[in-house]
């Protein structure tokens, strides 16, 4: 099976702190994505990246950036943590690079911004 | 670019009914359509999709269905169980030259009482 796996579960933060969040996939996926989920908003894409070193914004990238160095780990990164940034953070993978795959996601970051 | 509405927000049935979600998508190049399962603090995992090539496809008790002409598709779940409570999300994917891009539905909450 593949693996998807956030480092952490739970993470608290303070107000203008930077924080990353890391993904690693272990199957050589091509592309990787960063979603934030919040109730009555479903699934909101923030990052996605396609190859090692590139990136490409989403639907909601303010407030975010992400690195990708190497092909399995994607980051995500909050500059100046917000209280409108708590929220769970969900990182996907997929084989996708001319084929249609479905994605398969970590576990999830619930991070609270206090 | 793609837009994906999902009917209904929640649906509450009793054990043993049948379950249906409906999406609708707006871009008619889309052509893989992956149905996902959320339950309460778990990852979402895919549980069937369909591509457009099939007008349906079925894995024991769901089904999906796929009428391109005029793009949606449903989620058909049949003698529902208190476990298939969960929020499902469907999805519609365009390939472009990043790969295989997902656009998700809003989600739908199903209850399956007992």
């Amino acid at each position: 099976d593949v693996k998807v796996t956030q480092s952490s579960r739970y993470l608290v933060k303070r107000t203008g702190e930077k924080v990353f969040l890391e993904c690693v996939q272990d199957m050589d996926h091509e592309n990787m994505f960063w979603y934030r989920q919040d109730p009555g908003l479903g699934l909101r894409l923030i990052y996605f990246s396609y190859d090692v070193k590139m990136k490409e914004k989403g639907d909601i990238p303010e407030g975010y950036s992400v690195s990708r160095e190497k092909k399995e780990r994607f980051s995500l990164i909050l500059e100046s943590a917000s209280t409108n940034q708590t929220s769970m953070y969900l990182c996907a993978s997929s084989l996708g690079v001319w084929a249609n795959y479905g994605y398969t996601f970590g576990s999830g970051t619930r991070l609270t911004v206090v | 670019g793609e837009n994906v509405e999902q009917h209904p927000s929640t649906l509450s049935v009793q054990e043993g009914d049948s379950a249906v979600i409906k999406c609708t998508y707006s871009d008619s190049a889309s052509n893989y359509f992956p149905w996902y399962k959320q339950e309460l603090g778990k990852r979402p995992q895919l549980i069937i999709d369909i591509r457009s090539n099939v007008g349906e496809k079925k894995d024991q008790r769901i089904a999906v269905t796929l009428n391109k002409t005029a793009k949606h598709f449903s989620l058909h779940i049949t003698e529902t169980q208190p476990e298939d409570s969960a929020v499902y999300f469907c999805a519609a994917s365009i390939l472009n030259n990043a790969g295989n891009m997902l656009t998700f539905g809003g989600g739908t909450r199903l209850m399956v009482k007992p």
